[in-house]
């Protein structure tokens, strides 16, 4: 069974740096095909992909927000670390990441994780 | 304005089909067969409907249906029931520079 579980700051004042950690089990992200994505969701708005890293370190970013995230993972720890530089109140959204494979999809998804940016 | 479009809300009454569209572009829905849907209720995480256009991940309900034409693709629910009342979302692969993008996403209203 697959599962994700986000983690990170709640509150970040702007400016600052934000970094997220996506913590998975059921898989591995050494494995052929495999992929693992932020997606996030400002309130009451709509879904907006950002950064998706493959089991090859092959690593593909929004191209409006490329200059401010890195998307990172540590295969020893089934993580990956997504940091969003110089965030403003309007990255105040809920943080998802997901599974991805070859059919270009996220198949599952974490439970969210809320960041507030607001000083 | 989000990269595809669909139409921000529909409904229909129980046991009824509805069909929600998602129009894109050659960039993207026009030329990748790479297009899922996801359902969201208020306050969850979205769940995959959809992948590939027309494929069902495996234990979902066949009342839903996936398709494309040309740069729009569409999720069809047949016999609506109550729990499908949500929002739902396309999303396509768009190539090696925008990678992947989302649609604005149609509140499904179960009458």
């Amino acid at each position: 069974q697959i599962t994700l579980t986000e983690s990170g700051p709640t509150l970040v004042k702007p400016t600052q740096t934000l970094t997220l950690t996506c913590t998975f089990s059921g898989f591995s992200l050494s494995t052929g095909g495999v992929g693992v994505g932020w997606i996030r969701q400002p309130p009451g708005k709509v879904l907006e992909w950002l950064a998706l890293i493959y089991w090859d370190d092959d690593k593909r970013y929004s191209p409006s927000l490329k200059s401010r995230l890195t998307i990172t993972k540590d295969t020893s720890k089934n993580q990956v670390v997504l940091t969003m530089t110089n965030v403003d109140p309007v990255d105040t959204a809920t943080y998802y990441c997901g599974h991805s494979t070859t059919n270009y999809a996220f198949d599952i998804w974490g439970q969210g994780t809320m960041v507030t940016v607001s000083s | 304005q989000s990269a595809l479009t669909q139409p921000a809300s529909v409904s229909g009454s129980p046991g009824q089909s509805i069909t929600i569209s998602c129009t894109g572009s050659s960039s993207d829905v026009g030329t990748y067969n790479l297009v899922s849907w996801y359902q969201q209720h208020p306050g969850k995480a979205p769940k995959l409907m959809i992948y590939e256009v027309s494929k069902r991940p495996s234990g979902l309900s066949n009342h839903f249906s996936g398709s494309k034409s040309g740069n729009t693709a569409s999720l069809t629910i047949s016999g609506l029931q109550a729990e499908d009342e949500a929002d739902y979302y396309c999303c396509s692969y768009a190539g090696n520079n925008a990678n992947w993008v989302f649609g604005g996403g149609t509140k499904l209203t179960v009458l």
